[in-house]
């Protein structure tokens, strides 16, 4: 079954400084990865997406990830954070539901990202 | 930009109560979903639908829950008698179909309140 596993349920960072947000998946097959964000009171926002085109994905509000398959592993990056990027922080994968119409997504626990001035 | 959209925002019920959360998925996509996100826990898969049909529900998505595409835009989940462990904010989402069914759009959700 896929699973992700987002390593810190807080990170704290100061403001022009990069950010970090460490996953890890797990997935029998080369996996769809996402990073949502969810800023307080507001929906969820898709950043980027990964499905096995370029292992280097950039996202908006200059957020990037790379899909490393030898680690397992799909971090979020940002090299200097912003006060507007303080939010929580979702990695996703896609359900691997091939005799489905529809691919459900899996959630991850959550990153909270403050950003201190 | 097209976007999901849900209502009501907010919404407080007494238990028992019947509730229908509302949700316009953006206009080509042609697959629809509802997640649910307890307070302080994971965003949970509640049930997909293609095709006027349930394509997958979640063990949660019990007989309480329904979901109708009632027209060519709305989508609805319905839950009949509330219970104090719905509360939760629920999210609606839709993916395009052939071309990128697996990117999800995402509503800003309803919170929805049993009491």
């Amino acid at each position: 079954a896929q699973s992700v596993t987002q390593l810190d349920s807080h990170v704290s960072v100061s403001e022009g400084t990069p950010v970090l947000l460490r996953c890890n998946y797990s997935s029998s097959y080369s996996p769809s990865l996402f990073w949502y964000v969810q800023h307080p009171n507001k929906g969820l926002q898709l950043l980027l997406k990964y499905t096995s085109a370029a292992t280097l994905v950039k996202g908006i509000n200059g957020f990037e990830a790379e899909f490393k398959k030898s680690e397992t592993s799909f971090h979020l990056t940002k090299p200097s954070a912003h006060m507007s990027d303080a939010a929580e922080y979702f990695c996703v994968v896609s359900d691997e539901n091939y005799g489905g119409a529809t691919n459900k997504l899996i959630f991850g626990t959550g990153t909270l990202l403050a950003v201190q001035p | 930009e097209p976007e999901v959209t849900q209502t009501p925002s907010h919404q407080v019920t007494q238990m028992g109560q019947e509730v229908i959360l509302r949700c316009v998925p953006i206009s080509n996509h042609l697959y629809f979903y509802w997640y649910r996100q307890i307070l302080g826990q994971k965003v949970e898969f509640l049930v997909s639908f293609y095709n006027n049909e349930i394509s997958e529900k979640s063990e949660i998505f019990d007989d309480q829950f329904s979901v109708e595409r009632p027209d060519g835009s709305n989508f609805t989940l319905k839950i009949r008698s509330t219970k104090l462990e719905d509360s939760a904010m629920y999210f609606c989402a839709s993916s395009e179909g052939d071309r990128d069914q697996e990117t999800q759009y995402f509503g800003p959700g309803t919170r929805l309140l049993v009491l």
